[in-house]
């Protein structure tokens, strides 16, 4: 059973670089085409999609992030991180990671970990 | 302001049928597969449709899901208590180039 699990800091500082990792258990992240997905949700501003990396490290952002998101692949740590530079307030929110359903797209999000709290502030 | 419009609740007893209902428009829904999630208070969001209408393995056939043109439907059936979660459909947007989501349905089941 495919279980993935973010981790992160926690609270960031204004300005400073977020970094979070997801750990991927019970299958490979190459062991299929299949796409990896960060996403996150605020209170108030729902459910965000921040973009994917598939298995072969080919990434695609959403446009209004992609110029401080970068998302890679660990393949020796099975797991994949996301770092995002520039943080405000407003990237405060759950962070999570996604697994593609299968292999046919990105859009359904089929495997999702627990998602972790991200809090930016001061 | 959601890109997908979702009715902000719903509700509907026991044993009865609800639609949530997803708005959207010709270059999201009308353009590319929509998907549904349910959401416990505390937990990740989980699939329960994909491609429209298509169950993954595990999800009630009590759920189901449809599309017509700019819009999707989650129908419910045989409603339940523990079905009591916020639900949102989410698709591609060819537009904006990115993955859009409702802004969510609360279901009380009274």
């Amino acid at each position: 059973q495919l279980q993935v699990r973010e981790s992160g800091p926690g609270l960031v500082k204004p300005s400073q670089t977020l970094s979070l990792t997801c750990a991927v258990s019970g299958g490979s992240i190459r062991g299929g085409a299949y796409y990896w997905s960060w996403i996150r949700q605020h209170p108030v501003r729902g459910l965000e999609w921040i973009g994917y990396i598939f298995y072969n490290g080919r990434t695609d952002y959403n446009p209004s992030l992609k110029s401080r998101v970068f998302m890679s692949l660990d393949e020796s740590e099975n797991n994949l991180s996301l770092k995002m530079t520039s943080v405000t307030a407003a990237d405060t929110g759950v962070y999570y990671c996604a697994r593609s359903f299968d292999s046919s797209g990105y859009m359904a999000f089929g495997y999702w970990g627990l998602g972790t709290q991200v809090v930016v502030s001061s | 302001q959601s890109v997908l419009t979702q009715p902000p609740s719903v509700s509907a007893a026991p044993g009865q049928k609800v639609i949530i209902s997803c708005s959207g428009s010709n270059s999201n829904i009308g353009s590319d597969f929509v998907s549904w999630y349910q959401q416990f208070p505390g937990a990740a969001p989980r699939l329960l449709i994909f491609d429209n209408s298509d169950r993954p393995s595990g999800i009630p056939d009590r759920f189901s899901g449809s599309k017509s043109g700019t819009s999707a439907t989650l129908v419910i059936t045989g409603l339940q208590t523990g079905d009591e979660a916020d639900y949102y459909c989410a698709t591609g947007d060819t537009r904006l180039n990115t993955a859009v989501f409702g802004g969510g349905t609360k279901l009380t089941v009274l």
